[in-house]
Formats: structure tokens, sequence, C-alpha cells
């Protein structure tokens, strides 16, 4: 069975950091495409981050281009969002989600994120 | 603001269908071919339902259908039942990013 565990989330002030992991089981993390999506309180759901299987290919959107890092460690079948100079409006929960082929077909239960003073 | 453009929010009783549109309002994404759509449940992960507009997932009712004219996706849901009440959003895929609609409430009066 798929699974996606994401942690790491927590309250942080502006311009801080943080680094979200999600633990991938049940398939080889390396073999697909993985994205971020994050859902701001009481709003929609926001496309964040995209890694290829290769690595080769990677993306953001650009609310978060130039702040925001995604990346994977494959021995440990995990996959990481680094969170960079975090504002207001960064808050959310930030979901882990695995592609298969044009879809998003796995979703892990997601973590908060709330950037306040 | 969303590249795709949903209702705000449908309702519908017990046993009847509805149906839900999504329309692409940009240039990029008139031609979307690959378009799906996702169920949310208040305080749940969404989950998907339809994939490359038209695909059922395993597991996933034979009630809920996917169609596309033109620039316009649809969802339809077949007797309604009130385990269907939640946010439904529709998504159109590009070689590496998903870009999604501003989700639509659907209530089961």
């Amino acid at each position: 069975e798929v699974q996606l565990v994401e942690s790491g989330g927590g309250l942080v002030q502006p311009g801080g950091s943080l680094r979200l992991s999600c633990a991938a089981s049940g398939f080889t993390l390396s073999s697909y495409e993985m994205n971020w999506v994050r859902q701001a309180p009481g709003k929609g759901l926001e496309w964040v981050s995209y890694i290829s299987n290769g690595d080769s290919g990677i993306s953001y959107a650009d609310s978060v281009k130039g702040r925001f890092t995604i990346s994977r460690d494959n021995a440990k079948n995990s996959l990481y969002l680094q969170m960079d100079s975090l504002r207001a409006e960064d808050t959310a929960v930030y979901y882990c989600v695995k592609a298969a082929g044009t879809a998003a077909d796995n979703w892990g239960q997601g973590t908060l994120v709330t950037v306040s003073s | 603001q969303s590249a795709l453009t949903q209702p705000a929010s449908v309702s519908g009783s017990p046993g009847q269908s509805i149906t839900i549109s999504c329309t692409g309002t940009s240039s990029d994404f008139a031609d979307f071919h690959y378009v799906s759509w996702y169920q949310q449940h208040p305080g749940k992960a969404p989950q998907l339902l339809i994939y490359d507009v038209r695909y059922r997932p395993s597991g996933v009712s034979h009630r809920f259908s996917g169609s596309k004219s033109d620039n316009t996706a649809s969802l339809t849901i077949s007797g309604l039942q009130a385990e269907d009440e939640a946010h439904y959003y529709c998504s159109s895929y590009t070689s590496t990013s998903l870009v999604f609609g501003g989700g639509t409430k659907l209530t089961v009066l």
C-alpha cells in the first residue's frame, strides 16, 4: 500500500525557515514524479513544486521561486521541501503528492505550516 | 487567480445527478487533454476521482464520470449520496506542474 507521511510543519516567524519531509512507503520514490501542493486555511489547492523521477526536472510556482527548494533522498525514500524567507501568505497545509502519469494519484495527510510573529 | 474556472458551489438532492464544470481560461490550457478531478472532504487530503478527462482509478465509484468539450471539462455525479458532499477540484497537467481550479463545494440537500 502506498503511504506518504509528511512532517516538519509548525509555527515559524516571518523570514524564518522550515524543512518539510515526506516519508514514502509502498513504492520506490525515485521512480516517480513528485509534487508539493499546499492549501491555505479555507482556500483551494495550490501547486508548489515538482521534481521529475530522474531529478533532471525541477519547477516551482512563481509564488515560491527563489525561496523554496525541492529535493529527495532516494536511499531514505524521502522527499523534502526546504522553505526559506517564509511569509505570512505561505501559511497552509502542505501535501506531499505522488504523480502517476498525468494526475496526482496519492496524497499524504498534510503538515501545517504557520508563519506568524 | 486560477487558470481553471469552476463554479463556487452546486447542490442537488439525493438520487439526482449534478455536473461541475471546469473551464480553461488561459490559452496555455485551452486544449488540455490531461484533466483530473479530486474530491476533498473537510479535514482530509484530496483523493483522485478522474484522470485523463474520463478514466476512473480502481476503487472509484462508477457514479463519477468525466468528459470534455472544447476548453471545458465536466465532472458528473449520478445518484447523489450524502457522502458525496465535499469540495471538488479540477486540475490540468503540464509536463512540470499541476494547475488547479478554484474548487466547487457540493451540497447534498
